[in-house]
């Protein structure tokens, strides 16, 4: 489709194991962005690639969390050793433009994911 | 599957005046809410308003007020006596009723607001 493609859909994995998040944004686009949504919150900013540059990591809670995108395209947002308070819905957003300042997100339907 | 449509890409106002940001919706459901959020430089996702479909009153929060017409699945945002910290980037979303966080946004609209 012509719209953010994040996989899986549903995640649920155990206490301690690692989770590795795809986000596909749209073809073109050169800014992506990672949020995270907790029950009942808005969403919370994460980081963002302009390209292949990470610009902004600031929103990473701690160091298990990490965001990649290697080629400027798909991303990967990794949780290594999770813990139950990661559990959250995770979207991706992609704009047209660098920064995003003057162009629209797209956001992906997430990925909600429950850590048991 | 819902959808969520912002037509204006981009809206700028003068301060200490008015503008009406616009958003429709398209859903099969009775039981939903709405939600306007504000994206500033920080891009941290700040909720201004929120509005439950089931009640008929339009949400108000001090500057920021809603027109929600739930026949024509329309809820714009007005905000009065525009202030330059109001610049930022404008988001509707959409979420089903008891349906855990999964919330559909709008493409967003650029709001500036000029001195």
């Amino acid at each position: 489709g012509a719209g953010v493609s994040q996989s899986p859909r549903y995640k649920v994995t155990k206490r301690g194991q690692d989770v590795a998040l795809r986000c596909d944004p749209i073809s073109g686009h050169v800014s992506l962005y990672w949020y995270r949504q907790a029950l009942g919150q808005g969403p919370e900013f994460l980081t963002y690639f302009n390209y292949e540059a990470q610009q902004d990591k600031s929103g990473l809670p701690n160091d298990r969390f990490s965001a990649e995108r290697p080629e400027g395209s798909i991303s990967t947002l990794t949780i290594q050793r999770t813990e139950q308070r990661d559990s959250a819905m995770y979207r991706c957003a992609s704009s047209l433009e660098a920064g995003g300042d003057n162009s629209p997100l797209h956001f992906g339907n997430g990925t909600r994911l429950t850590v048991t | 599957a819902q959808t969520v449509t912002q037509s204006q890409p981009e809206m700028s106002v003068q301060e200490a005046e008015t503008v009406t940001l616009s958003c429709t919706y398209d859903t099969s459901e009775n039981n939903y809410y709405l939600f306007w959020y504000k994206q500033p430089p920080s891009r941290q996702m700040i909720l201004v308003i929120r509005q439950e479909a089931y009640k008929q009153q339009n949400a108000t929060e001090n500057r920021f007020s809603v027109n929600f017409q739930k026949a024509a699945k329309s809820f714009s945002l007005k905000i009065s006596d525009s202030q330059l910290g109001d610049t930022a980037m404008y988001f509707c979303a959409f979420m089903k009723q008891n349906n855990n966080n999964d919330m559909r946004f709008g493409a967003g609209t650029r709001l500036t607001v000029k001195p």
